[in-house]
């Protein structure tokens, strides 16, 4: 099974600040055959299910602010929040694709400082 | 709009069983393949189990093989999931979610998710 490690476990951020969230998987995401990593990072607010912000590691969700992006190929993942605001404190989850069992990262807890 | 609402949570005694419901609407159903992710009180997320869009194919966490079993109903436009031998582990929130490709065989990533159901395994 692959696993994924996301860094740091929690975060606090001042506001309009850049906030950076890393993914790590035990192997390779990245589909040779067609050049996609199938990854995907999802926020989760209080009470509230998943929102899916970004998929093939890079490709932004329609609605979802521009502020927000995905980089990295191959095992290491970085999500990006370029000037956080207040609406942006939650829960953050990477998670493969690949094969299954498609696993999750621990989650990223983001805060305001 | 495009929706998902679970329902058939509850509070269960160990070793008993539960069918959790996912019905689905504004969508074309059976052209997607489903997932069931579970949420533990104050954890994080895990996948559970997928099913291809015509529910041929399906794959499972392996904490639940041979216990839940991912099924659906494409005339009904409906998603379930048998939980048999229940443990106090399983119990969680239950989301139902759709995956973000049509059409391709299990994966992939999930755009769509219901508000869950919560599980209880207690005695």
């Amino acid at each position: 099974d692959i696993v994924m490690t996301q860094s740091p476990d929690s975060l606090a951020v001042s506001l309009g600040e850049r906030a950076t969230i890393n993914c790590k998987s035990s192997q390779s995401v990245l589909y040779s055959s067609n050049n996609k990593n199938y990854l995907a990072w999802y926020q989760q607010k209080s009470g509230q299910p998943p929102k899916v912000l970004i998929y093939w590691a890079s490709t932004r969700e329609s609605g979802v602010p521009d502020r927000f992006s995905g980089s990295g190929s191959g095992t290491d993942f970085t999500l990006t929040i370029s000037s956080l605001q207040a609406e942006d404190v939650a829960v953050y989850y990477c998670q493969h694709y690949y094969s299954t069992p498609y696993t999750f990262g621990q989650g990223t807890q983001l805060e305001i400082k | 709009q495009v929706q998902l609402v679970e329902s058939g949570g509850g509070v269960v005694q160990p070793g008993r069983s539960l069918r959790l419901s996912c019905a689905a609407s504004g969508f074309t159903f059976n052209t997607y393949p489903m997932h069931w992710v579970r949420q533990a009180p104050g954890k994080g997320l895990e996948w559970v189990a997928v099913t291809s869009y015509d529910g041929n194919n399906k794959y499972y966490a392996d904490s639940v093989k041979g216990r839940f079993t991912i099924s659906r109903d494409n005339s009904k436009n409906t998603l379930s999931l048998q939980m048999n031998s229940l443990r106090a582990e399983d119990t969680a929130v239950y989301y139902c979610a759709r995956s973000g490709v049509a059409g391709t065989g299990v994966c992939c990533y999930m755009d769509v998710w219901g508000k869950g159901t919560t599980v209880t395994v207690s005695s």
